[in-house]
C-alpha cells in the first residue's frame, strides 16, 4: 500500500532561513506528487505539484520541490523564509492504479520575525 | 468562478446526535474526497467519490459514518451517535480527474465540536 512520510511534525525558523521538509513516499510506480499548504484560518491550496519532466519544479511564493525517484523523495525547499510562510504543509501521492491521492501527516512551520 | 463550498461552517452538538454535513464542489468535478482534520493528527482520508463508480469507503471509522454524492454533484456526509472524539474539522475536496491524479480543490470546511 502506498503511504507518505513527512520526516518533521514542527519546524520553527527565523526569518531568512532556509527551509526544507521532507517528504518520502512508498510506491514502485509513475507517481504524481504534490505539496499543499494551509495559512492560518484559511483552507488547504495546492503550492506546486509534479508530473513529469524537469524533477525540480517550481510553485507560488519561491518555493520549489525536487523529485529524486531514486530516494523515492520530494521535498519542497525556500532559499529564505518570511513570516508570512508559517502555514501547515502537506506532501502528497498518487501513484499510477491507485484511486486516490495519499497525504503526509503534516509539517507545521512557524517563523519568527 | 466558485470554488467548493462547505456548510455549516460550525456546528456544536451533542453527544449521541446525528449530524449532516454539506459539500458543494466545483461544477464538473467528478471525484469528490472527504477528510478529517484533528489538531495534530494531519489529514485523515474518509471517502472517495469517483464519478458513476462505486464510492471507496475505505477510510471511514466505523459505521456510524455514512456519506452519498447525489447526481454526481452535492455530497452529504452523516455522523450518527456522535461521541467527543468526532469533534474535528471535516474537509471536502473535488478534482476533476476521477483516477485521483490531478490536483484536489478544498473547501473551507466544517468545524464539529460534539459535547
Amino acid at each position: 500500500a502506498q503511504s507518505v512520510s513527512q520526516h518533521n511534525h514542527h519546524v520553527i525558523l527565523s526569518e531568512a532561513a532556509s527551509l526544507e521538509l521532507g517528504c518520502n513516499y512508498s510506491y514502485g510506480g509513475t507517481v504524481n506528487l504534490f505539496w499543499y499548504v494551509q495559512y492560518p484560518g484559511q483552507h488547504l491550496q495546492l503550492l506546486l505539484k509534479y508530473f513529469s519532466g524537469d524533477p525540480l519544479v517550481k510553485g507560488i511564493k519561491g518555493f520549489e520541490a525536487e523529485f529524486i525517484k531514486s530516494k523515492f523523495s520530494f521535498n519542497l525547499r525556500k532559499p529564505s523564509v518570511q513570516w508570512s510562510d508559517t502555514a501547515e504543509y502537506f506532501c502528497a501521492v498518487w501513484g499510477t492504479g491507485g484511486f486516490k491521492t495519499i497525504f503526509g501527516a503534516g509539517t507545521r512551520l512557524f517563523v519568527k520575525a | 468562478g466558485a470554488g467548493v463550498s462547505q456548510s455549516p461552517s460550525n456546528k456544536v452538538t451533542e453527544k449521541g446526535k446525528d449530524v449532516e454535513l454539506r459539500c458543494d464542489p466545483i461544477s464538473g468535478h467528478t471525484a469528490l474526497y472527504w477528510y478529517r482534520q484533528s489538531l495534530g493528527q494531519g489529514l485523515e482520508f474518509l471517502i472517495y467519490f469517483q464519478g458513476n463508480s462505486a464510492p471507496d469507503k475505505s477510510g471511514l471509522p466505523s459505521d456510524r459514518f455514512s456519506a452519498e454524492r447525489t447526481g454526481g454533484s452535492v455530497s452529504t456526509l452523516t455522523i450518527q451517535r456522535t461521541q467527543q472524539e468526532d469533534s474535528a474539522v471535516y474537509l471536502c475536496a473535488s478534482s476533476f480527474s476521477r483516477t485521483g491524479a490531478y490536483e484536489q480543490y478544498f473547501g473551507p470546511g466544517t468545524r464539529l465540536t460534539v459535547t
